[in-house]
């Protein structure tokens, strides 16, 4: 199992522009989310889906948009790139068969700096 | 709301001397509790996690964590820590459904040699 894959590891981005980040997970996991990392802040979670056609907001949801058209793929996309959303961004994904005890797993994380 | 309190932001200890990582949560009349690692330009992975049953949890790397439900704390411990053990770690818990869970921002551990 590769586990849940995020790309791209790095980006740069100039403010305005749009971008996707990529997440899929072969672990056939119900639940999937997107967390950003910054500072002082721990990790704050953005969009979260319990199964394809399912999404919902997290704490920090603005300037973000998803979608989960497959149980598989899970895909984050910036609309218009602002210099507040440079961050380290984490994908992750959990079964949700046994309710609140499971372990969630987490992508390597994709570094994204707006300029 | 759920909250999770990581008292240190920081603890440089030295090599081979024991560690204590400190972790409070807001109270629940049922809650899960996790510590994650974060290496260096890693993603998250799980040290151990508390369910239920007995209050002291083992998990991997040598790592433990006891869970106080009177004094609403899970701290980490390791009675000797090693240079590999240089990560962020991250206390988290789970009440209330399995999308609902809350983070603490953070302890860098610093092992100096």
């Amino acid at each position: 199992n590769a586990g849940v894959t995020q790309t791209p590891k790095f980006q740069v981005l100039k403010t305005g522009q749009s971008m996707t980040l990529q997440c899929a997970q072969d672990m056939n996991h119900e639940y999937m989310s997107w967390y950003r990392q910054d500072p002082g802040m721990g990790l704050r979670l953005i969009h979260y889906s319990v199964g394809a056609g399912i999404t919902d907001q997290g704490e920090v949801p603005n300037g973000y948009n998803v979608s989960r058209s497959t149980t598989e793929d899970f895909p984050l996309r910036l609309l218009s790139a602002a210099p507040s959303q440079t961050s380290v961004y984490f994908c992750a994904s959990r079964p949700t068969g046994t309710g609140s005890g499971n372990t969630i797993y987490f992508g390597e994380g994709s570094w994204l700096t707006v300029v | 709301a759920q909250s999770v309190t990581q008292l240190d932001s920081q603890v440089p200890v030295f090599e081979e001397a024991p560690v204590e990582l400190r972790c409070n949560y807001s109270s629940s009349v049922s809650v899960y509790l996790f510590w994650y690692v974060q290496y260096p330009n890693q993603g998250l992975q799980l040290l151990l996690k508390y369910l239920s049953g007995s209050t002291l949890v083992k998990g991997i790397n040598g790592f433990e964590a006891e869970f106080n439900k009177s004094q609403t704390s899970f701290h980490l411990r390791k009675p000797s820590v090693h240079i590999s053990d240089t990560a962020e770690y991250f206390c988290a818990a789970n009440s209330g459904g399995y999308q609902k869970v809350t983070f603490g921002i953070g302890t860098k551990l610093q092992v100096i040699p």
